[in-house]
């Protein structure tokens, strides 16, 4: 099955700097992949995807890169605010077929902490 | 608010005992998914259901189960509880089968003692 492996755990960052998020995967089905952001005692959010036939997506201060032959995507977090403070998941979905469907693998979580 | 309903909020019980989850998905979902959320595991993907079938399913104990009804809610069914199920229940929503956002509930928060 799919496995999803992501660093760093815990991330700080001083509020303006970049933060990046790295997560590789095992699966070459795999063929979107989603962030989500979890605030502590919250449920996770969406924050961006990226499907495999695009390489890059950006959304205001967040983008994603995603690399199909080394099978790494990234998360890019520019000029950092407080309120970006949480728990960052990344996950792939995996559709070979047979049972896959909708099944996401998340990675392990990121703590991100911007220091005022 | 994500339109996803999850209750109860907290639920506190025994070893051995049965609980049953009940998620409500967005107006208009048809996919629901189960994940259980644990300090040592992470999220952990347990099963998903469209419009009433099982589509898939994850490392999902044999001692729960789920299932979807007609009116779309799903209902997830913990039994033989043990203190290692003690974890955060999210139900989360999509619309579709595959490749749409999934619209995460505000979970359940089970304890076994």
């Amino acid at each position: 099955g799919e496995n999803v492996e992501q660093h760093p755990s815990t991330l700080s960052v001083q509020e303006g700097d970049s933060a990046v998020i790295k997560c590789t995967y095992s699966d070459s089905a795999s063929n979107y992949f989603p962030w989500y952001k979890q605030e502590l005692g919250k449920r996770p959010q969406l924050i961006i995807d990226i499907r495999s036939n695009v390489g890059e997506k950006k959304d205001q201060r967040i983008a994603v890169t995603l690399n199909k032959t080394a099978k790494h995507f990234s998360l890019h977090i520019t000029e950092t605010q407080p309120e970006d403070s949480a728990v960052y998941f990344c996950a792939a979905l995996s559709n070979a077929g047979g049972t896959s469907y909708g099944k996401l693998t998340f990675g392990q979580g990121t703590i991100l902490t911007v220091h005022p | 608010d994500s339109g996803v309903t999850q209750t109860p909020k907290h639920l506190i019980t025994a070893t051995g005992q049965r609980v049953t989850l009940r998620c409500s998905p967005r107006s208009g979902d048809l996919s629901v998914y189960w994940y259980q959320q644990s300090l040592d595991q992470g999220l952990q993907f347990l099963i998903q259901y469209y419009n009433g079938e099982e589509r898939a399913k994850g490392n999902i104990l044999e001692r729960f189960s789920a299932q979807q009804f007609p009116d779309l809610h799903s209902e997830l069914n913990l039994s033989s509880l043990e203190l290692g199920d003690s974890a955060l229940y999210f139900c989360a929503s999509s619309v579709a089968l595959v490749y749409n956002e999934q619209f995460f509930g505000p979970g359940t928060r089970l304890t076994v003692l």
